[in-house]
Order: C-alpha cells, then structure tokens, then sequence
C-alpha cells in the first residue's frame, strides 16, 4: 500500500493528558499538510510542511499543539493538555510539488476522543 | 479570504434519481482550484475532480459530472442515474494556484441513496 498512512487510527484520552499522531505521506511527495475535522464539518488546515520546513500555521494551531517533520519524510502532530474541545478527526494529506501541484492525497485519519 | 459554500445539509434520493450537490465559492485570486472530494463512512477523504479557475469547460466522468461557471462562482456536481454506493458526504473545496495550496472546504453534503 503505496499511500497515506495515519496512525493511531483511533484515540481516546483523558483530559489533560497529552497525545502523540503520526503521519506517514506517500514515499515521494515532499508536502505534507495537516487538517482537522470535527463532526458536521469540513476539515479545516491546521499546518503544512514543505520538505522538514513547517511553512504556515493556521490560527487554529494553538500553543498546546505542535507538529514536527524531521529529516522531511513522516511527520507528528502532538498536542498537550488535551481538552474535550479537541476531540475530532485529525487528517494529513501529501502532495507532490512536481505532480498535479494541488491534488493531495488524504491518509484514513485518527480520530481523537477527549474524555 | 477564501469561502466555500455547500447550502446543502443532506439530500435523500431513491436509487437511479439524478441528483446535484450545490457549491458556492468566494476568492479574491485570479487562478484558483477547485476540488470535489468524496468521505465514505469509512472516513477517508477521495479525490474525485480538480478544475483550474482558467478552464470553464464542464466534464464528464462516467455517472458523474461537473458544472463550473465562473459568473456565478459556482461548481456544481451532478451524479446521473444514482447508486446506493453513493452515499456519503461530499466536499467542495478550494485552493490558491500559488503558494502553500491549503485547501478551503465547504461543510459537506450528506448524500443518503437508498434502494
């Protein structure tokens, strides 16, 4: 299976715990973008990455999240001192700048469940 | 700022009735994408079409096709003779052609096909 991978597919925490995602893009795509969904929604950007290069962050992106792509290949989204507000489906996507530039290609997600 | 508008909350159709899901966008750029993407019950988000801004030529792909008109800002998405198989959410979606290319989703469609 050559395309996006998430992992854990599901999380169920306590509040004020913190949790750990990972993101693995298809093997040759150097963008990597993060998005959340909470129920009834779209998702909505979170962050995006080019290489191991974190380029933008949306306003979303509180101080209690952070998100790293060390040596530009899978990347994490962590975030710490979870509240009930949190819970959603987190998805990451990847995308090729050499390809069709704008198609991303979306993992299954993992979906958070703060208790 | 970029908006996506789907007015639709959730469509319920008998199987083999044609039916279309409504997309309303706002940009200021001059080139943008557009995107429909289909999320299963199973969560994973599918690539279905990109349109560039540039190309108002609708297309058609089997049961499906896509009507953009650039006067009323508008990318609709008709699925012609439909199948239980259908049902899901679908998601308009827009990005910038330059840049990051995050993608700006609409709330969804929830698309019910029942026998």
């Amino acid at each position: 299976d050559t395309g996006v991978s998430q992992d854990p597919r599901h999380k169920i925490t306590k509040r004020g715990q913190n949790v750990t995602f990972r993101c693995d893009p298809i093997s040759e795509h150097n963008r990597l973008y993060w998005y959340r969904q909470t129920l009834g929604q779209g998702p909505e950007f979170l962050t995006y990455f080019q290489n191991e290069a974190q380029l933008e962050k949306s306003r979303l992106l509180s101080d209690r999240f952070s998100a790293e792509r060390p040596k530009g290949s899978f990347s994490t989204l962590e975030i710490q001192r979870t509240e009930q507000g949190d819970s959603a489906m987190y998805l990451c996507a990847s995308s090729s700048r050499t390809g069709n530039d704008n198609e991303q290609f979306f993992g299954p997600g993992t979906r958070l469940t703060v208790l | 700022a970029q908006k996506v508008t789907q007015a639709q909350t959730e469509i319920s159709v008998v199987e083999k009735e044609d039916v279309t899901l409504d997309c309303v966008y706002e940009t200021r750029d001059t080139t943008y994408y557009l995107f429909w993407y289909k999320q299963p019950p199973s969560g994973e988000l599918v690539f279905l079409i990109r349109r560039n801004s540039f190309d108002e030529q609708n297309e058609i792909s089997g049961r499906y096709s896509w009507n953009f008109q650039k006067s009323t800002s508008s990318f609709n998405f008709t699925i012609t003779a439909s199948q239980v198989v259908d049902s899901a959410v679908y998601f308009c979606a827009l990005s910038e052609a330059q840049g990051y290319s995050t993608l700006t989703f609409g709330k969804g469609t929830m698309l019910l096909v029942s026998p």
